[in-house]
């Protein structure tokens, strides 16, 4: 089956860093979703990004879909911007997790 | 507002107990979906359901039941509760056919099995 991997799996940064996050995927998609966990556990839906940019804020995703990849950039990192990132894809109507990128923002 | 509600926050239960998790969702959706979610591992698909009275198995049910009585309710059984059950159980609902963004998720129950 189609696999998901992103990468780094652990993140480190200062309030007022900018950081990349990384989402690869191993076969062609039309559904890409960056979630974000909250350290309570909550996921929350940020940017539904099969192809294109978007930006919200701070955030911005952009998705090569013909090279098989999505990028999460965060900018002026807050320390809410806590959390554990998921990107996902849908294949035969589940969807499938990368294993999360865990970012932790000191202050 | 989407509302998918858990039972419970945190549970904590004993080895060989029987667990009911439930899951209750207020948009009418028939898709309706259980995972785990371990360290390092992200979330792993159980059970999914796209009816009422219906399951299909994802991709670690053993172990695990469920039962899909009503449209709005899912429940997740633990038949013989064990140490390796202990995880943050996440229960989501998705209307048909539709993208990755109409799915929502609920706030996680986190089980410790002693």
């Amino acid at each position: 089956g189609i696999q998901v991997e992103q990468s780094p799996p652990d993140l480190i940064l200062q309030e007022g860093a900018n950081s990349t996050l990384r989402c690869n995927f191993s076969d062609s998609v039309n559904n890409l979703q960056w979630f974000h966990q909250n350290p309570w556990g909550q996921l929350i839906n940020l940017f539904y990004i099969p192809s294109g940019t978007k930006q919200n804020g701070r955030l911005s995703a952009t998705t090569v879909a013909t090279e098989r990849y999505s990028l999460l950039y965060i900018s002026s990192s807050q320390t809410t911007d806590s959390g554990v990132y998921f990107c996902a894809v849908l294949r035969d109507d589940k969807i499938i997790f990368g294993k999360g990128t865990r970012l932790h923002i000191l202050p | 507002d989407v509302k998918v509600t858990q039972s419970s926050r945190y549970l904590v239960k004993r080895t060989g107990e029987k667990v009911f998790l439930e899951c209750v969702q207020d948009m009418d959706h028939e898709n309706m979906f259980w995972y785990r979610q371990d360290p390092g591992l992200g979330l792993r698909l159980i059970y999914f359901s796209y009816d009422v009275k219906m399951k299909e198995k994802g991709d670690i049910p053993e172990g695990y039941s469920v039962s899909r009585e009503k449209k709005e309710r899912f429940s997740l059984i633990l038949e013989s509760a064990s140490t390796n059950q202990t995880s943050m159980y996440l229960c989501a609902s998705r209307p048909p056919g539709q993208s990755i963004e109409t799915q929502y998720f609920g706030p996680g129950t986190r089980l410790l099995v002693l």
